[in-house]
């Protein structure tokens, strides 16, 4: 079974820390992703990475940003929380193939106060 | 510009009827479209999938249906079970392309 885990199921931080939301997966996927998910908007991609090192903009990367040193490790970064990006935290891998399917880890409900 | 669309934001369906999930797409670039489920305090699961060179793809329960002239998907669960409330998400990608991009959900809820 595919397992990704994520460091925490809830956070709460203050307006101007610096946040680490922490992913890690199993399976030696290639691609690993960070979304964020609210109401009515559904689930938004942030950053995702094909490969160590990597990383492309998804559609709102302002204010956040990612780090992936190891393969199945895939971190998001808030240098300055505002309370905007209080939200849930999905982190999600898949294999390099397009059409593979994305396995979810369980989210972190991250409020920023 | 939200390029994949669900317009009913919930539903309800009596234990054992069909359950029909709507989702609409703008971007005639998309080849290849998912359903996702995604029950309280966990990630989301993935559910069916569909091409665009089909119409139909079947799963036990559950089909979806994609009509490529109106860019529209219909998830089909029949018969619904209280186990299938959950939020349903529709997903569409390109080939070659890794990214998702999501619709924003619809909740289902089952009535026993």
């Amino acid at each position: 079974d595919v397992k990704v885990t994520q460091s925490s199921r809830y956070l709460v931080k203050r307006t101007g820390e610096k946040v680490f939301l922490e992913c890690v997966q199993d399976m030696d996927h290639e691609n690993m992703f960070w979304y964020r998910q609210d109401p009515g908007l559904g689930l938004r991609l942030i950053y995702f990475s094909y490969d160590v090192k990597m990383k492309e903009k998804g559609d709102i990367p302002e204010g956040y940003s990612v780090s992936r040193e190891k393969k199945e490790r895939f971190s998001l970064i808030l240098e300055s929380a505002s309370t905007n990006q209080t939200s849930m935290y999905l982190c999600a891998s898949k294999v390099g193939t397009s059409t593979d399917t994305q396995y979810f880890g369980p989210g972190t409900r991250l409020t920023v106060l | 510009d939200q390029q994949v669309k669900q317009n009913s934001p919930s539903l309800s369906v009596q234990e054992g009827r069909i359950s029909i999930l709507n989702c609409d797409y703008t971007n005639s670039m998309f080849d290849y479209f998912l359903w996702y489920k995604k029950y309280p305090a966990e990630g989301p699961t993935f559910l069916i999938s569909i091409s665009s060179i089909k119409d139909k793809n079947e799963d036990g329960r559950f089909t979806v249906f994609l009509n490529k002239s109106a860019k529209h998907l219909s998830l089909h669960i029949v018969p619904s079970q209280p186990g299938d409330s959950a939020v349903y998400f529709c997903a569409a990608a390109r080939f070659g392309n890794e990214k998702l991009t999501f619709g924003t959900g619809t909740r289902l809820t089952i009535i026993p």
